[in-house]
């Protein structure tokens, strides 16, 4: 069963502190992997996508790291800010894109408060 | 701003009163998906278009439930005789057909029934 799955559920960082979260997934066959931010109230926005060849890739603050070999990714973010409050969300691609067949695996995502 | 509009971005409705949504993907995009998502939880999938093409439908699109994209541009979601479990975030993603390509959202329809 193809499924992604995250954690923490949800993390609460003083300002300017790092952190890491988690995504698992059983997803297969695999085709990429994607993070998306979403504000409350707004749509996801990406951050970065990875395919099965990379196993880091940053876009500012955020560096995204994939290993295929057992099914994990990472998002860290440095030197947190109170913009960065809010909804990290984990998506998993399927390597099916000539079929049709809807092919993105959603987690539920990590839930991330940063305090002054 | 992602490319992708949807309308209304909120909308209030009585029980059992239909809705439609509308979501104008990207140009050039082929692909066209819609996503329910309720509070604390991701998206969940209900349909997608590959230009005018319903490829695929997730049990979660009940039968209140039909979704369009005639022309293979925009897309419109409607809900026939509203439940208070439909209340939730709508959201469109677009995209193209080719491998590892990207998928932009909207800013989403937040659905409340009373």
């Amino acid at each position: 069963k193809n499924q992604v799955e995250q954690s923490p559920q949800s993390l609460i960082i003083l300002e300017g502190k790092n952190c890491t979260l988690q995504c698992n997934y059983t997803v297969s066959p695999f085709s990429n992997l994607r993070w998306y931010k979403q504000d409350t109230g707004r749509g996801p926005v990406s951050l970065t996508i990875m395919t099965f060849s990379e196993n880091t890739k940053s876009n500012g603050r955020y560096t995204a790291t994939l290993d295929a070999d057992t099914k994990q990714s990472s998002l860290h973010i440095t030197a947190s800010q109170l913009s960065d409050s809010a909804s990290y969300i984990c998506v998993v691609s399927v390597g099916r894109f000539q079929t049709g067949a809807n092919n993105l695996f959603f987690g539920t995502g990590t839930r991330l408060t940063v305090i002054p | 701003d992602t490319g992708v509009s949807q309308n209304p971005r909120h909308k209030i409705t009585k029980r059992g009163q239909n809705v439609t949504f509308r979501c104008d993907p990207i140009s050039e995009h082929n692909r066209l998906y819609w996503y329910r998502q309720t509070l604390g939880q991701g998206p969940e999938f209900l349909t997608y278009f590959q230009n005018e093409a319903q490829l695929e439908k997730s049990r979660l699109l009940s039968d209140r439930f039909s979704a369009e994209r005639p022309k293979g541009s925009f897309s419109t979601l409607e809900i026939q005789r509203t439940e208070q479990g439909d209340s939730a975030m709508y959201l469109c993603a677009s995209s193209l057909v080719s491998g590892n390509t990207e998928a932009f959202f909207g800013q989403g329809t937040r659905l409340t029934v009373v």
